[in-house]
C-alpha cells in the first residue's frame, strides 16, 4: 500500500525556534511537495523537489527552506518560526504525470 | 500561471440525493490532468477521480463522475446517492507540464441525514 508519512501530526513551537518537518515516502516517487493549507486559501505550494538534491520554490517560499538528501525523504525547515507560520502543512509525492499521494498533515502552532 | 477556482465555499445535500461541485481553471496548456481530492475531518487527502485533458470521455468512479468541458475550462464533480461519509472538503486540482499541482480553495460539503 502506498504510504507518505509525516513525522508529527501536531506540533507546538515557540517564536524564533528552528523547526523541522519530515516527510518520507515508500513509493520511489521522484517528485515531492510541501504545501501549506489555510482556510479559504486551499493548498499553496511552498517548495517542490523533482529529484534528489533538486528543489524549486513554489508560491510562498519565504521563511522556509527544504532538504532532499535521499529520494524517499523531503524535509521542510522553518529557519525562525513566526506566528504567521501557524498552519496545516501537507507533504505529497508523485510520479510525473500522475496523482499526488498525501501524508496525514502536520498542524503546526507557533506561540 | 494556472489558477483554479471553486465558486462554492460551502454546500449541503440530503442523504441519497445528487450534488454537483463546480470547478473552473485557467491555462494556456493543451495537455494536462485534472483531479478531485476529498479531505474528510481526519485530514487525509484522498483522490476521488482524475481526468486526462486529451480524453474526451468523462471519468467515472462508482458514484462519482465529472463533467469535463475543455473549451470552457470547466471540471465539475457530480456525487450521486450521497452518503454521510461523503461529508468533507473537496479540492479541485490542475497539473500541467510544469509538474506542479495547483489547487482551488475548496468546497465544504455537508451530507445531511
Amino acid at each position: 500500500d502506498v504510504k507518505v508519512t509525516q513525522s508529527s501530526r501536531y506540533l507546538v513551537k515557540r517564536t524564533g525556534e528552528k523547526v523541522f518537518l519530515e516527510c518520507v515516502q515508500d513509493m520511489d516517487h521522484e517528485n515531492m511537495f510541501w504545501y501549506r493549507q489555510d482556510p479559504g486559501l486551499g493548498l499553496r505550494l511552498i517548495y517542490f523537489s523533482y529529484d534528489v538534491k533538486m528543489k524549486e520554490k513554489g508560491d510562498i517560499p519565504e521563511g522556509y527552506s527544504v532538504s532532499r538528501e535521499k529520494k524517499e525523504r523531503f524535509s521542510l525547515i522553518l529557519e525562525s518560526a513566526s506566528t504567521n507560520q501557524t498552519s496545516m502543512y501537507l507533504c505529497a509525492s508523485s510520479l510525473s504525470g500522475d496523482e499526488a499521494f498525501f501524508g496525514q498533515g502536520t498542524r503546526l502552532t507557533v506561540v | 500561471a494556472q489558477t483554479v477556482t471553486q465558486s462554492q465555499p460551502e454546500m449541503s445535500v440530503q442523504e441519497a440525493e445528487t450534488v454537483t461541485l463546480s470547478c473552473t481553471y485557467d491555462t494556456s496548456e493543451n495537455n494536462y490532468y485534472l483531479f478531485w481530492y476529498k479531505q474528510p475531518p481526519s485530514r487525509q487527502m484522498i483522490l476521488v477521480i482524475r481526468q486526462e485533458a486529451y480524453k474526451q470521455q468523462n471519468a467515472t468512479e462508482n458514484r462519482f463522475s465529472v463533467n469535463f468541458q475543455k473549451a470552457a475550462k470547466s471540471f465539475s464533480l457530480k456525487i450521486s446517492d450521497s452518503q454521510l461519509g461523503d461529508t468533507a472538503m473537496y479540492f479541485c486540482a490542475f497539473r500541467g507540464y510544469g509538474q506542479n499541482f495547483v489547487f482551488g480553495p475548496g468546497t465544504r460539503l455537508s451530507v445531511l441525514p
